[in-house]
């Protein structure tokens, strides 16, 4: 099945600058990457996601990236805010037979901005 | 009903006790899913169904089970609960392959 690893696991950042999550994934028929944010003691919201024929996608202060050839995407929020200050997790769907919607995720990244 | 709901939200059980989570969705979609949330393991996937009268395996499936006897409705069961089966527990749903998947509040399960 499918394998998602995300990093890092951790990031403080100062207001204003700006952070980078990466993950990769195993599966080359995957075809769908979403990324969610987590407040604590919340459910999971998508922030936003990118599909396989698509390299990059931007909304306002985040945009996705994705390399299919190298199986990796990228998360960029910038102008980093307080309440950026969140877990935020990947994740990837595939489009291959009986696993076709498996969405498996990444292990989170708690992302820290510093007034 | 406004998107997808699950019960309880909390629930402390005795070990060795049967419980099913609810979870119901009113967005008519086709998969759904159940993760378990434990701290610094991310969101891991129990069991999907990719729609009605079929479920698959995901990576974490022992102990558990379920059921898809229509679109709206998929509930996880714990035959026989465990200590390590405290956590939270959260279901999903998606209309297709490349659209959102949309998350109910969750479920706190702590097994004593």
């Amino acid at each position: 099945g499918e394998n998602v690893e995300q990093h890092p696991s951790t990031l403080s950042v100062q207001e204003g600058d700006s952070a980078v999550i990466k993950c990769t994934y195993s599966d080359s028929a995957s075809n769908y990457f979403p990324w969610y944010k987590q407040e604590l003691g919340k459910r999971p919201q998508l922030i936003i996601d990118i599909r396989s024929n698509v390299g990059e996608k931007k909304d306002q202060r985040i945009a996705v990236t994705l390399n299919k050839t190298a199986k990796h995407f990228s998360l960029h929020i910038t102008e980093t805010q307080p309440e950026d200050s969140a877990v935020y997790f990947c994740a990837a769907k595939g489009n291959s037979g009986a696993g076709s919607y498996q969405l498996t995720f990444g292990k989170g990244t708690k992302l820290s901005v510093i007034p | 009903i406004a998107g997808i709901t699950q019960a309880p939200t909390s629930q402390i059980l005795a070990a060795g006790r049967r419980m099913t989570l609810r979870c119901t969705q009113d967005m008519r979609h086709n998969a759904m899913y159940w993760y378990r949330q434990d701290l610094g393991l991310g969101l891991r996937l129990i069991h999907y169904s990719n729609t009605a009268g079929t479920t698959g395996k995901g990576e974490v499936p022992d102990g558990y089970s379920v059921s898809r006897a229509n679109t709206d409705d998929f509930p996880l069961t714990l035959a026989s609960a465990v200590p390590s089966q405290t956590s939270v527990y959260f279901c999903a749903s998606s209309g297709t392959a490349e659209t959102e998947a949309f998350f109910g509040q969750g479920t706190r399960l702590t097994v004593v």
